[in-house]
């Protein structure tokens, strides 16, 4: 079975903290993806990388930043949490023309307060 | 004019009704679309994945594309109590990156025994 772990479940965190959330997928998959999900806006992409060291903006960029070092970890960072990043964030992974094989972790509730 | 649309509901039906979801686009280039269920506090699984127009069944699930009305479709025949969740449909253009993947902001579904 594929595994997308997302390390943290649930998070509570002050406003102006640097924040990691951590994702790590066991299927060799090139692609890896950070979501965040909000009542009445659905999934938003934030960031997405197609191969190590790679990354491309999605849709709401601003106020995080990605790192992939090695093919099996995406890591999400906010530089310094703000109250309206409060939110689920899901982390996704895929092979590269297989559009049926996105596949999503359990998400990381985070609360910044 | 969004790019996909779907009523986000709650929708409520007895066990063993037939539930219809739904979902329109305004992009001709979709290609590939996808319906993903998500249980409360879970991260997305994928349930079923049609390329162009037409029909696919899996078991009680049954999801439809017509591509002349921009419309899609997921049909669950006796619904149970287990099927209760947010139902997401998502698409793709043919060739597209994966970092373009449209989301609906998903139905809640609830099936009362």
């Amino acid at each position: 079975d594929v595994k997308v772990t997302q390390s943290s479940r649930y998070l509570v965190k002050r406003t102006g903290e640097k924040v990691f959330l951590e994702c790590v997928q066991d299927m060799d998959h090139e692609n890896m993806f950070w979501y965040r999900q909000d009542p009445g806006l659905g999934l938003r992409l934030i960031y997405f990388s197609y191969d190590v060291k790679m990354k491309e903006k999605g849709d709401i960029p601003e106020g995080y930043s990605v790192s992939r070092e090695k093919k099996e970890r995406f890591s999400l960072i906010l530089e310094s949490a703000s109250t309206n990043q409060t939110s689920m964030y899901l982390c996704a992974s895929s092979w590269t023309g297989e559009e049926d094989t996105i596949y999503f972790g359990e998400g990381s509730w985070l609360t910044v307060v | 004019q969004k790019e996909v649309e779907q009523d986000p509901g709650p929708l409520s039906v007895p066990e063993g009704a037939i539930v219809s979801l739904n979902c329109t686009y305004s992009n001709s280039a979709f290609q590939y679309f996808m319906w993903y269920r998500q249980y409360s506090r879970k991260g997305p699984e994928l349930l079923m994945y049609t390329y162009s127009s037409g029909n696919k069944e899996d078991g009680r699930f049954t999801a439809q594309v017509d591509k002349s009305s921009k419309y899609i479709s997921l049909f669950i025949r006796d619904s149970q109590p287990s099927d209760s969740a947010t139902y997401l449909c998502a698409m793709i253009n043919y060739g597209g990156s994966q970092g373009n993947l449209i989301f609906g902001k998903g139905t809640k579904l609830s099936v009362k025994p």
